[in-house]
């Protein structure tokens, strides 16, 4: 069965520090994608991708990182945590065109 | 631009009984329009999917949603509830305006009384 696995699934991280969030697909997808999950807000796209190589900014990209080395993987970097950075973190892979998702089960990471 | 209206936070229903979770987009033309289910600790599922034809699609688990184009609505139907529906549901729209990127609503929260 085609999934999308995220690691670590929790994550407590010190303010200033470096968080690489990482996703694996084996969907075969072109398209991967970063949401972050806050109440109130709904899914906000972080950064996404084409293929392996291509990182593209999404609407909210500012403190975050992306890299695509191949087709299957795809991680998110946080250089300098912040506590404004604590929330869920999803993971997605899509098949283009009329786009539909396939989510990893989420990384809840807390900045302290 | 698109935008994606879920007008409801949160929804009660009882067991048994019917549904309807609103959802309202805006956009000219006729996107692709989507409902994804997120169930506590776990990432979102599609639920259902209409791209063309016939504006009533089915789903999984007895869902369905009806695109009404004059309304500008894709609303979600369920005629009888279990507890197992409670989770949150998204509704989200995607067009060759935005190069296929989903946009989406804030979700409702669907509660089922006993």
């Amino acid at each position: 069965e085609a999934a999308v696995t995220q690691s670590p699934r929790n994550k407590v991280a010190v303010t200033g520090g470096k968080v690489t969030l990482s996703c694996n697909q084996t969907n075969n997808h072109n398209n991967m994608y970063w949401y972050r999950q806050d109440t109130g807000h709904g899914l906000r796209l972080i950064h996404y991708s084409y293929g392996a190589g291509s990182t593209e900014k999404g609407d909210i990209p500012d403190g975050y990182k992306a890299s695509r080395p191949s087709q299957e993987n795809f991680s998110l970097i946080l250089e300098l945590a912040t506590p404004s950075q604590t929330s869920v973190y999803f993971c997605a892979s899509g098949d283009g065109g009329q786009n539909t998702l396939y989510f990893g089960a989420g990384t809840r990471l807390s900045v302290l | 631009a698109q935008s994606v209206t879920q007008p409801d936070a949160r929804v009660t229903v009882s067991e048994g009984a019917s549904l309807q979770l609103r959802c309202k987009y805006s956009y000219s033309g006729t996107p692709y329009l989507f409902w994804y289910v997120q169930y506590p600790r776990q990432g979102l599922q599609l639920l259902l999917k209409y791209y063309s034809g016939d504006p009533v699609v089915q789903g999984v688990n007895g869902f369905e949603a009806e695109f009404i184009k004059s309304n500008s609505s894709f609303h979600l139907r369920k005629a009888s509830v279990h507890w197992s529906d409670s989770a949150v549901y998204f509704c989200a729209v995607s067009a060759l305006d935005s190069n296929y990127q989903l946009i989406w609503g804030s979700g409702t929260k669907l509660i089922i009384k006993p």
